[in-house]
């Protein structure tokens, strides 16, 4: 059972480039959440998603952009990479049925370097 | 605007002494409360959580939290660690979004290192 996968585990850019990250999770899993790690910062929610279609905004949307055209799939997109964007990017994933309540389930990250 | 907040970003400690890592949360918050490990190099995973019922949640490794009302805490203790309990501990409330749903809200993390 592979979880929730991200790709691509590590990517260098140059600043004005673009680049996608694509998360899947195979476990019919209804939100998922896209956030990102700095030091001393802890997590920030960028996007997340309630269902196939539908996308919000979180904590720190500027610059990124989403979509979720299928249920196990959830695309981050940066259409002009800065250096501030220089981090690494978690995509989360967690059934409905249990509400607020829900664990979350990660993947293991995308290192992300902006040049 | 932060709904939970780590006091301490680092905590070193000896081998197998005990250990306690605060978290502290926002009373306007729903109460479900969650801590999260994450290993060097590794995703978070679920280490524990409080629902309802008994305020003392353990863990399969050792660790337990204390649902505190009063004092709007949930902190995380382990009586005596092991070296292979380095790593970045979160604490996470559901807050409330704007549309309605709940979104897992993480305090900044404290880095727990233990030494030989």
């Amino acid at each position: 059972n592979a979880g929730v996968t991200q790709t691509p585990k590590f990517r260098v850019l140059k600043t004005g480039q673009s680049m996608t990250l694509l998360c899947a999770q195979d476990m019919n899993h209804e939100y998922m959440y896209w956030y990102r790690q700095d030091p001393g910062m802890g997590l920030r929610l960028i996007h997340y998603s309630v269902g196939e279609g539908t996308t919000a905004k979180g904590e720190v949307p500027d610059g990124y952009n989403v979509s979720r055209l299928k249920k196990q799939n959830f695309l981050l997109g940066l259409e002009s990479a800065a250096p501030s964007q220089t981090s690494v990017y978690f995509c989360a994933s967690r059934l409905t049925s249990g509400g607020s309540t829900g664990e979350l389930f990660f993947g293991e990250g995308s290192r992300l370097t902006v040049l | 605007a932060q709904s939970v907040t780590q006091l301490d970003s680092q905590v070193p400690v000896f081998e197998e002494a005990p250990v306690e890592l605060r978290c502290n949360y926002s009373s306007s918050v729903s109460v479900y409360l969650f801590w999260y490990v994450q290993y060097p190099n590794q995703g978070l995973q679920l280490l524990l959580k409080y629902l309802s019922g008994s305020t003392l949640v353990e863990s399969i490794n050792g660790f337990e939290a204390e649902f505190n009302k009063s004092q709007t805490s949930f902190h995380l203790r382990k009586p005596s660690v092991h070296i292979s309990d380095t790593a970045e501990y979160f604490c996470a409330v559901p807050a409330p979004s704007t549309g309605g749903s709940y979104i897992p809200t993480f305090g900044r993390g404290t880095s727990l290192i233990v030494h030989p």
